[in-house]
């Protein structure tokens, strides 16, 4: 079955970096990942997305590994707001868009 | 922006309920689907949907059905709602083609006693 693995919980510093990982396996070659965050009381919220090379954007990084199985969202500074469930999600060969069950990240002052 | 509008932010029904959940996209986007979220278990697709008219099975269907008569909106059904299917709904919609991002909606708690 398709699935994605994810840490439950991480825990960083105030503007120190933060690597969030992600176990997508069974992924086929043109599926896209993408990663989401969630804040407290809303829903998801788009993050960042690539297929085979590295991506930045104005909220992070995303690094992918050279055999796509896995891939590392990177904050470069955490801040007290970057506190929420990061979700990372790839797209089946069915259509079925796949997540995993998040990390929540917890950002210390 | 792109909006998801999810009808209702909490709702409590009875067991044995026929319940709707209602999501509409300004956007004219292709695809829309249904989520449920709950503790310790991430989100897992219901339905979706890439056209009018057109639905397909997600990991959990089961128990739950659903309509898109108009590429705008897209309806959740639960035909007899039961204690097991209270969980946070979520609404997401992406344009048509590989790749595009999601946009989601705020979310529908739903209580079912």
């Amino acid at each position: 079955d398709a699935k994605t693995t994810q840490p439950n919980s991480m825990e960083s510093n105030e503007e120190e970096p933060v690597h969030l990982p992600c176990n997508h396996s069974t992924i086929s070659g043109t599926d896209y990942i993408h990663w989401y965050r969630q804040l407290p009381s809303q829903g998801p919220e788009y993050v960042i997305h690539g297929l085979t090379s590295n991506v930045n954007n104005r909220m992070a990084s995303l690094a992918i590994a050279e055999d796509r199985k896995s891939s590392t969202l990177i904050l470069h500074r955490a801040t007290l707001r970057d506190a929420a469930v990061y979700y990372c999600m790839y797209s089946s060969n069915t259509g079925k868009l796949i997540f995993g069950q998040g990390t929540t990240l917890q950002v210390k002052p | 922006d792109v909006k998801v509008t999810q009808s209702s932010r909490y709702l409590v029904k009875r067991t044995g309920e026929k319940v709707f959940l209602e999501c509409v996209q300004d956007m004219d986007h292709e695809n829309m689907f249904w989520y449920r979220q709950d503790p310790g278990l991430g989100l897992r697709l219901i339905y979706f949907s890439y056209d009018v008219k057109m639905k397909e099975k997600g990991d959990i269907p089961e128990g739950y059905s659903v309509s898109r008569e108009k590429k705008e909106r897209f309806s959740l059904i639960l035909e007899s709602a039961s204690t097991n299917q209270t969980s946070m709904y979520l609404c997401a919609s992406s344009p048509g083609g590989i790749g595009e991002k999601l946009f989601f909606g705020s979310g529908t708690q739903l209580s079912v006693l």
